[in-house]
């Protein structure tokens, strides 16, 4: 039944390895985003995808690549993974661009 | 540039008082202006919205007030319950190579005190 979904909820890995977030809407939009939430709850996007397509990416460096197989799933993958990549990462989806979005539970990113 | 401030950061409040959390953005063109809260643990959830083509939007305890010349709107929270308390964040939307993407304020905490 849920609208947004992510997994893993929690992710702990050491500097340097290469890890994936998955996300998935059920809600049938067509739009979505990957968002990250620092220590201070700052929320900034990263990335969004419109009809599989990459609409915006947000001076994101390219060790973060996002994969969108349909328009329900959008992955997030992170090479050579860095202490500051440690954060809660967001999955939203709204119906079109401009819309109203909705957000995923997280995953919550430890790099030791 | 796109920013979006919003104050306070934090707020205390007793219960049954009313709580106001104000924003403003510097993009002239922005349209929709959500209002998001989040409990600890959570993702953000979208509890009101407004667009640019009205000045007030209410829904039971909570409303948003939208001054398009003074660029800034405004959450309302009525008679505010302990489970009130969380992390709101207010968005603008800004046009940005053709698309609309969501800014977001900094985040006020509000705690309300039973």
């Amino acid at each position: 039944d849920t609208a947004v979904s992510q997994t893993p909820k929690y992710l702990v890995t050491q500097m340097g390895n290469d890890k994936s977030i998955k996300c998935e809407q059920n809600l049938g939009h067509d739009t979505m985003y990957w968002y990250k939430q620092d220590s201070k709850k700052f929320l900034k996007i990263m990335f969004s995808y419109n009809n599989k397509e990459l609409i915006i990416n947000e001076t994101v460096p390219n060790r973060f690549s996002p994969k969108s197989p349909d328009k329900a799933h959008l992955n997030l993958h992170i090479n050579s993974l860095e202490l500051g990549d440690s954060a809660v990462y967001f999955c939203a989806s709204s119906p079109g661009m401009g819309e109203e979005q909705y957000f995923g539970p997280g995953t919550r990113l430890t790099v030791t | 540039g796109e920013n979006v401030e919003q104050h306070p950061s934090t707020l205390s409040v007793q219960e049954g008082d009313s709580a106001v959390i104000k924003c403003t953005y510097s993009d002239s063109a922005s349209n929709y202006f959500p209002w998001y809260k989040q409990e600890l643990g959570k993702g953000p959830q979208l509890i009101i919205d407004i667009r640019s083509n009205v000045g007030e939007k209410k829904d039971q305890r909570i409303a948003v007030t939208l001054n398009k010349t003074a660029k800034h709107f405004s959450l309302h929270i009525t008679e505010t319950q302990p489970e009130d308390s969380a992390v709101y964040f207010c968005a603008a939307s800004l046009l940005s190579g053709g698309y609309n993407k969501l800014i977001f304020g900094a985040g006020t905490r509000l705690a309300v005190h039973p």
